[in-house]
């Protein structure tokens, strides 16, 4: 039972244009998320994170959503450029407990 | 460069094998988690240490274990190794296990079992 769902394996967006990468979760007891990067060949880079006392959080190219009555959060990338190109992964946890992770969408910006 | 380090990069093992992956906190950090990422998937939690002892497993056999050192560095020990524990396994650090902090991860070790 997947816990943390992101049902777009892949998106494909203009450079320049806003890239939304969206996630939904089932366990209402989350109450901290993350959003990473990740590169072939890499670990996963952490981008931003919010906490369930928030609905918005901001940081410069980079804004994440939550909307808790609906178990969903999303990733905005405005604008977004080449160099993200990667795939993103959202991970939630709820406290004392360890993070699940979403399997991934690639995001893939055309120049 | 998050300052978890991770060794060997890369390695292949026979299966029937054992293996350890070693991980090097970022300084100040306590806690240390591993997760296992198969191809195509996110990444699954193994287990977590926190100050020397494991507080979290997830659905992992016994043949995956584990130990933290007094420096808070770590290592993964996989036992009787099998075809699909090919994978690409993650340590990840954090400051304290308890609290909603973010946990940075290492660029992890590929392993390939033939």
């Amino acid at each position: 039972d997947q816990q943390v769902k992101q049902n777009s394996p892949s998106l494909s967006v203009q450079e320049g244009r806003i890239s939304i990468l969206n996630c939904d979760y089932t366990n209402s007891m989350f109450d901290y998320f993350l959003w990473y990067k990740k590169y072939p060949a890499e670990g996963p880079t952490f981008l931003i994170s919010i906490s369930s006392i928030k609905d918005k959080n901001e940081d410069g190219r980079f804004t994440v959503f939550l909307n808790k009555s609906a178990k969903h959060l999303s990733l905005h990338i405005v604008p977004s450029q080449p160099g993200d190109s990667a795939v993103y992964f959202c991970a939630a946890k709820n406290y004392g407990q360890n993070f699940v992770f979403g399997p991934g969408t690639r995001l893939s910006v055309l120049p | 460069e998050t300052g978890v380090t991770q060794s060997p990069t890369h390695l292949i093992k026979t299966r029937g094998q054992q293996v350890t992956l070693r991980c090097s906190s970022q300084s100040g950090h306590n806690t240390v988690s591993w997760y296992q990422q198969a191809l195509g998937q996110g990444p699954q939690f193994i287990f977590q240490y926190y100050r020397e002892e494991e507080n979290g497993r997830g659905n992992f056999p016994p043949r995956f274990s584990g130990l933290q050192f007094p420096n808070y560095s770590s290592e993964l020990n996989v036992n009787a190794l099998e075809l699909d524990d090919s994978a690409l396994y993650l340590c990840a650090s954090s400051l304290d296990s308890q609290t909603g902090n973010t946990i940075y991860f290492g660029e992890g070790s590929w392993l390939t079992v033939v």
